[in-house]
């Protein structure tokens, strides 16, 4: 079955550090990934996805490249802010063959950036 | 900015108890879904709702829980007869057709005693 492997947090750094979360996963195809966050005291937020091989997704200078080759998704930033502090999900969406979406999930990983 | 609202924030319940959650999707989705994380694991898809029938269902959608959208605008989870593993945080999230990013809610986190 699909499934979505991430490193266990915390991860705990200081302000300007750089950033690397790993994920990788396990699908039959071509899924779509993406990375979900959620502040604390909030719920889920779209932070970035990529739906092919070699694509990048960006996004609050946050980025994670869709590597088949290796069955990766790691999430990097190069300099973490306080407000960065957050767990983060990654997830996969197997092809769309219907017209609903299901998300499988990672653990998630809690971030915690320190000034 | 639309978003996806949840009702209560937080609840607390005796075991054997039937709780209903709540969910306010984005007004022109049409995909919705409920979602929970048991604390400390995986967030994991219970169901999936389209059409005013259920699309998808896991494992973990037993009789015990039923979905239903009773008017235009809220979609609700009831449990029947709450357990203490059904202690979890519970999403709820919504698409529109075709779309590959699902919005969700900010969670209910449901308490069983």
């Amino acid at each position: 079955g699909n499934s979505v492997t991430q490193m266990e947090g915390p991860v705990t750094l200081s302000e300007e550090a750089f950033l690397t979360i790993n994920c990788t996963y396990t699908a039959t195809g071509y899924p779509s990934l993406f990375w979900y966050v959620q502040y604390p005291g909030e719920g889920l937020q779209l932070l970035l996805k990529a739906t092919k091989a070699d694509d990048k997704g960006s996004n609050k200078g946050f980025e994670a490249t869709y590597r088949k080759e290796t069955t990766s998704f790691h999430l990097e930033k190069g300099s973490v802010q306080v407000s960065d502090s957050a767990v983060y999900f990654c997830a996969l969406i197997n092809p769309p063959n219907t017209g609903f979406q299901k998300l499988v999930f990672g653990t998630g990983t809690r971030l915690l950036v320190s000034p | 900015e639309p978003e996806v609202t949840q009702t209560p924030s937080h609840q607390v319940t005796q075991m054997g108890q039937e709780v209903i959650l709540r969910c306010v999707p984005i007004s022109n989705h049409l995909y919705f879904y409920w979602y929970r994380q048991i604390l400390g694991q995986k967030v994991e898809f219970l169901v999936s709702f389209y059409n005013n029938e259920i699309s998808e269902k896991s494992e973990i959608f037993d009789d015990q829980f039923s979905v239903e959208r009773p008017d235009g605008s809220n979609f609700t989870l009831k449990i029947r007869s709450t357990k203490l593993e059904d202690s979890a945080m519970y999403f709820c999230a919504s698409s529109e057709e075709g779309g590959l990013e699902a919005f969700f809610g900010q969670g209910t986190r449901l308490t069983v005693v």
